[in-house]
């Protein structure tokens, strides 16, 4: 059973445009969503996270956007670089629950054409 | 900086040989993961621990075996390895339940 599911599988925009990767999960428990970035031959590193108390998150270019009620949320990137290219993790727990583990979905692959 | 270190990087074994992945990690963090990744699958929990001495299944653990002897280290051990266990594992620790996990490099096992 996948409880967290990412699309597209892979995503391909040019530079300078707002990239937007897609995230939805099934158990109303989950509160925590955290964003992990993984360039090759490297391991996954926390990008930017946010608790289902909010709607929106954001960090520099990064901004997450949470719809509770939908149990959906999406992370965009914009002005898209091309060293943004890379793998993007969805993630979830419910914390307020004692969830001692992740759940991550299978990832977006990005790609940044200059 | 947060470190969790891997040994070793790349390993080649032969199916029915036994196989020993270690993780240090620098962190003084209490929680410890094996995750496993395979392209399509994303990342999936193998074994955790979250004080030494201690292990806990996570959600694929058939065929796993997962060792803390302190806080700084954590060992994945496959007694009977196979060729579908031929992946890329990574380690990671956090300080808490599932705060901010911080991932090493990876190990890329192929299994012959």
């Amino acid at each position: 059973q996948q409880q967290v599911r990412q699309s597209p599988q892979s995503l391909t925009v040019w530079e300078g445009e707002t990239a937007i990767l897609n995230c939805s999960y099934e158990n109303s428990a989950f509160d925590y969503f955290p964003w992990y970035q993984q360039f090759p031959g490297e391991g996954p590193a926390l990008l930017i996270s946010i608790l289902s108390v909010s709607n929106k998150k954001e960090d520099g270019r990064f901004t997450i956007f949470f719809n509770k009620r939908e149990k959906k949320l999406s992370l965009h990137i914009a002005d898209s670089q091309p060293g943004d290219s890379a793998t993007y993790f969805c993630a979830a727990s419910a914390r307020a629950g004692g969830a001692d583990r992740l759940t991550f979905g299978k990832g977006t692959q990005l790609i940044i054409q200059p | 900086e947060a470190a969790v270190t891997q040994s070793p990087r790349s390993k080649v074994a032969v199916t029915g040989g036994k196989v020993t992945l270690s993780c240090h990690q620098t962190n003084n963090h209490d929680y410890m993961y094996w995750y496993r990744q395979d392209t399509g699958h994303g990342l999936r929990l193998i074994h955790y621990s979250y004080v030494a001495d201690s292990t806990e299944k996570g959600d694929i653990p058939d065929g796993y075996k997962a060792s803390r002897p302190s806080q700084e280290n954590f060992s994945l051990i496959l007694e009977l390895a196979s060729l579908s266990q031929t992946a890329v594992y990574f380690c990671a620790s956090s300080d808490y339940k599932n705060t901010e996990v911080f991932f090493g490099k990876g190990t890329r096992l192929t299994v012959v």
